[in-house]
């Protein structure tokens, strides 16, 4: 089983500043990476997926860069609507697809 | 619009089944794999197994081998998921979460969730 790790486990930034999250595989994953974003009471939404492709909808201040075990998602310009937990997730090597515990994004 | 509208929250003593249905819309249903994923209360995203709705076909993980059963009605085009010998520590929220086109051979994110029930056990 791939195991996922993300760091920090939280993360304060000031609205307007930049956020990097980062995610480590604990082997290869190629390219198949993807990020989600989970906000309270709500189910996962899908970011990124194939390691830098936003999904639809997603605005341009997110992107994800990396690859085989390193990872980032990046967003440019913090808003207060991104406070969330971010999810990495490998689906590389099933099963089982495995995602990271989580960082906490939070407003300084 | 593409989405998934999944059954409400239950209540399950220790030993009981559950089954949460996911019912799918905007898109063709057998064109692409089905996921369940589930999130225990605070904590993170564990993936259960998925089925091809099209051929009924599986894939479990395997701390859910031989409890969990995902079948799907194409006629209404909605998913099943059943869990069985309830305990204590299944208690979480449950999603189905729409996988890639089934030519991926199920190696894609999950672009559509639906959105989630809670499922309590409890004596």
């Amino acid at each position: 089983e791939i195991v996922m790790t993300q760091s920090p486990a939280t993360l304060s930034v000031s609205p307007g500043e930049r956020a990097t999250l980062s995610c480590r595989a604990s082997q290869s994953v190629s390219s198949n990476l993807a990020w989600y974003q989970q906000k309270p009471g709500q189910a996962p939404r899908l970011l990124i997926y194939g390691t830098s492709t936003r999904a639809t909808g997603i605005p341009a201040r997110f992107s994800g860069s990396g690859s085989g075990t390193e990872f980032t998602l990046t967003i440019s310009s913090l808003q207060s609507e991104d406070i969330a937990v971010y999810y990495c997730q490998q689906y590389n090597n099933w099963p089982p697809y495995t995602f990271g515990q989580g960082t906490r994004l939070e407003i300084k | 619009q593409v989405q998934l509208v999944q059954s409400g929250a239950e209540v399950k003593k220790p030993g009981a089944s559950m089954k949460v249905s996911c019912e799918a819309s905007g898109y063709t249903f057998t064109a692409y794999y089905m996921h369940w994923v589930r999130q225990a209360p605070g904590q993170g995203l564990e993936w259960m197994g998925w089925i091809n709705p099209n051929s009924g076909v599986t894939n479990y993980a395997q701390n859910f081998q031989g409890r969990v059963t995902m079948t799907r009605d194409t006629s209404i085009a909605t998913a099943y998921m059943e869990l069985s010998n309830l305990r204590s520590d299944d208690t979480a929220v449950y999603y189905c979460a729409r996988g890639p086109p089934l030519s991926r051979v199920a190696r894609g994110a999950f672009d559509i969730w639906g959105q989630g029930t809670m499922v309590t056990v409890s004596s």
